[in-house]
């Protein structure tokens, strides 16, 4: 069935260094790839997504690539602050249905 | 322009009685998504939803599962007869359109049941 792995599952980085998580996801047909940041208790919320037609696409600190061919997408965070901690999920939608399947997360932790 | 918005934020249920979750999406979305996360979990799909219509509930447990979202008034997730294992985030989101034609999900503030 969809699958969409995550790694790592924790990340520690100093303040100030970059943090890369990555995901794989497992159909082809994918074609939108989100990412959301959940802090504790809170809601997951979107901080950057890139669809199929793209190979990379950057917001400030916070950058996506995606690699069709061999089904990988990544996150990258620049300049890390403690304010960046938190678990992110990577997601991919499934053509032909109206659900995203989620990565099991990461936790981040930027240590000051 | 609020966003989605979810109630109660905190339920506690004791085994065996009912729990009700609310949702209303952000103004101008007619697509309603449940999701639910289990502590250190990830998101897991339930439900879809559009006004009056169940388009997808792949992700629902077959008993005591149940979700609608009527002509007027929010969505609803209903949980009959909780247990234990029913404890759990429970994340309602909305979208414009149809996800899968690229427009974004956007989650709720997240509705917490714990079955005692």
């Amino acid at each position: 069935g969809e699958n969409v792995e995550q790694h790592p599952s924790t990340l520690s980085v100093q303040e100030g260094d970059s943090a890369v998580i990555k995901c794989t996801y497992s159909d082809s047909a994918s074609n939108y790839f989100p990412w959301y940041k959940q802090e504790l208790g809170k809601r997951p919320q979107l901080i950057i997504d890139i669809r199929s037609n793209v190979g990379e696409k950057k917001d400030q600190r916070i950058a996506v690539t995606l690699n069709k061919t061999a089904k990988h997408f990544s996150l990258h965070i620049t300049e890390t602050q403690p304010e960046d901690s938190a678990v992110y999920f990577c997601a991919a939608s499934i053509p032909g249905t109206y659900k995203y399947i989620f990565g099991t997360g990461t936790r981040l932790k930027v240590l000051a | 322009n609020a966003g989605v918005m979810q109630n109660p934020r905190h339920l506690v249920r004791r085994r065996g009685q009912e729990a009700r979750l609310r949702c209303s999406p952000m103004k101008g979305h007619s697509h309603v998504y449940w999701y639910r996360q289990l502590p250190e979990e990830g998101l897991k799909f339930m439900v879809y939803l559009q006004k009056e219509n169940i388009i997808d509930e792949s992700g629902m447990p077959k008993e005591r599962f149940s979700a609608e979202f009527p002509k007027e008034g929010p969505s609803i997730l209903r949980i009959q007869q909780v247990v234990r294992g029913d404890s759990a985030a429970y994340f309602c989101a909305s979208s414009q359109g149809q996800p899968n034609s690229g427009n974004t999900i956007y989650f709720g503030e997240g509705s917490w049941l714990t079955v005692v």
